[in-house]
């Protein structure tokens, strides 16, 4: 167990839709990552949170966003669903800023199903 | 910015012989190096990393991986391969921004 909690595991929705998914970060990290993995795109880095604040952006689409709330934890929210969103939606903590050296901490991800 | 490229999609041993998973890395500073593995329906779990210092890093479950900086490649090594050792191998990078770039990953088969 990594001490990264996601909810929801399984999330089925129509095109169109918009969902919410959250993330729990371990006890103590600051830093909250967001990742996407697809069949044919591997992991995509979306966008990373340090203690509230955005750090880095990757690949997110103007449909995605995010944000991480005083208690450290974190949600993305994907609004106008297409079928081609349907992926494993991945958070990551680490302490946070600084501290390059060190590892990432997954959750065992969101499957969302677009249908 | 940085990047990994892992040049495998498969890779495929048998039980008891050693296996090589390889990885190549762009940067543009000095490179943290990450090994995960991730296993069927579970998130990636960390392997082992690349700071400084020593070129060959030991890590979980008997893996290990040698950092070559003049080939700029981070290739993971296991002497032995076991059948429990089949998932998929993702290497990450990071070179002095926040964020961390993975590759493609490589699906790796040990037979019996």
């Amino acid at each position: 167990d990594s001490g990264v909690t996601q909810t929801p595991k399984h999330l089925i929705t129509a095109t169109g839709q918009r969902v919410t998914l959250r993330c729990s970060p371990r006890s103590g990290d600051l830093s909250v990552y967001w990742y996407q993995q697809s069949l044919d795109q591997g992991l995509q880095f979306l966008i990373q949170y340090y203690n509230g604040e955005e750090r880095a952006k990757g690949n997110i689409l103007e449909r995605f966003s995010a944000q991480q709330f005083p208690d450290l934890h974190s949600e993305l929210n994907l609004s106008s669903l297409e079928l081609g969103d349907s992926a494993l939606y991945f958070c990551a903590s680490s302490p946070g800023q600084g501290r390059l050296s060190g590892e990432l901490f997954f959750g065992e991800g969101s499957r969302l199903t677009v249908l | 910015a940085q990047s990994v490229a892992q040049p495998e999609d498969q890779v495929n041993v048998a039980e008891g012989n050693p296996l090589t998973v390889k990885c190549t890395y762009s940067v543009s500073g000095n490179p943290y190096l990450f090994w995960y593995v991730q296993y069927p329906n579970r998130g990636l779990q960390f392997l082992l990393k690349y700071i400084t210092g020593d070129n060959l890093v030991k890590g979980s479950y008997g893996f290990e991986a040698e950092f070559n900086k003049s080939q700029t490649s981070f290739h993971l090594k296991k002497p032995s391969a076991l059948v429990s050792d089949s998932a998929l191998y993702f290497c990450a990078v990071r070179d002095g921004g926040d964020d961390m770039r993975f590759g493609a990953g490589t699906r790796l088969t040990v037979k019996p």
